[in-house]
């Protein structure tokens, strides 16, 4: 799996958007980028995933630059609920046979201030 | 269905017993994983399955650990000989094999500390 570099930690103004940046310049075609969090003492939690294009659900947004080779992820009015470790991850996924293993670098500590 | 399940949720236990740890996924989960994770870093990957046979194996797995899926359902871990390395959180996530959903689903982990 390629890898990914993240900053180590941000600080978002509660309200306001954070956007928590992502590099995966090795990136390979079949490789989808992931996000996901993790509260303190709780497991993972899925955010959002995207291949190509920008995707949005109930929880963030995900902008993917055309060359693949870096990502955003946006949390559009960030609570103090969204203070947590953010993981990008690339890894392939193929519907035929489900996700590959799930490689975790440091993440990002995201603390949203009041 | 309420989750991916993990119990116990904490363990204590002297250098050098074994320990065992349990994982119930979401039903009709095919795909089980199990991860452990060191204070202060990301999970990282020690194994999984496809029901019940056991497709890869990390190096992290050391011939003292052991896992299985003997019905494709649940899913135990064992340690052997703990060692005070193994102290660490024990994740466990399941996900469908197919059906266009590549969202792992994690328990909230089973902490170990040897002491």
């Amino acid at each position: 799996d390629a890898k990914t570099t993240q900053p180590t930690s941000m600080d978002c103004a509660e309200g306001r958007a954070a956007n928590l940046p992502c590099n995966h310049s090795t990136i390979s075609g079949n490789e989808y980028v992931y996000w996901y969090r993790q509260i303190h003492s709780q497991g993972p939690q899925y955010i959002i995933h995207g291949l190509k294009n920008n995707e949005t659900n109930e929880m963030a947004s995900l902008i993917i630059t055309e060359d693949r080779k870096s990502s955003t992820l946006i949390l559009p009015h960030a609570t103090l609920r969204d203070t947590a470790v953010y993981y990008c991850i690339v890894s392939v996924f193929l519907s035929n046979f489900g996700n590959e293993k799930l490689t975790f670098g440091t993440g990002t500590r995201l603390t949203i201030i009041p | 269905d309420t989750g991916v399940s993990q119990n116990p949720r904490h363990k204590i236990t002297k250098r050098g017993q074994n320990v065992t740890f349990r994982c119930d996924p979401i039903s009709e989960h095919n795909r089980l994983y199990w991860y452990r994770q060191t204070l202060g870093q990301g999970p990282e990957f020690l194994t999984y399955f496809q029901n019940e046979a056991q497709l890869e194996k990390s190096r992290l797995l050391s011939d003292r650990f052991s896992a299985e899926r003997p019905k494709g359902s649940f899913s135990t871990l064992e340690i052997q000989r703990t060692e005070q390395g193994d102290s660490a959180m024990y994740l466990c996530a399941s996900s469908p094999r197919t059906g266009g959903d590549p969202e792992a689903f994690f328990g909230q982990g089973t902490r170990l500390t040897v002491v």
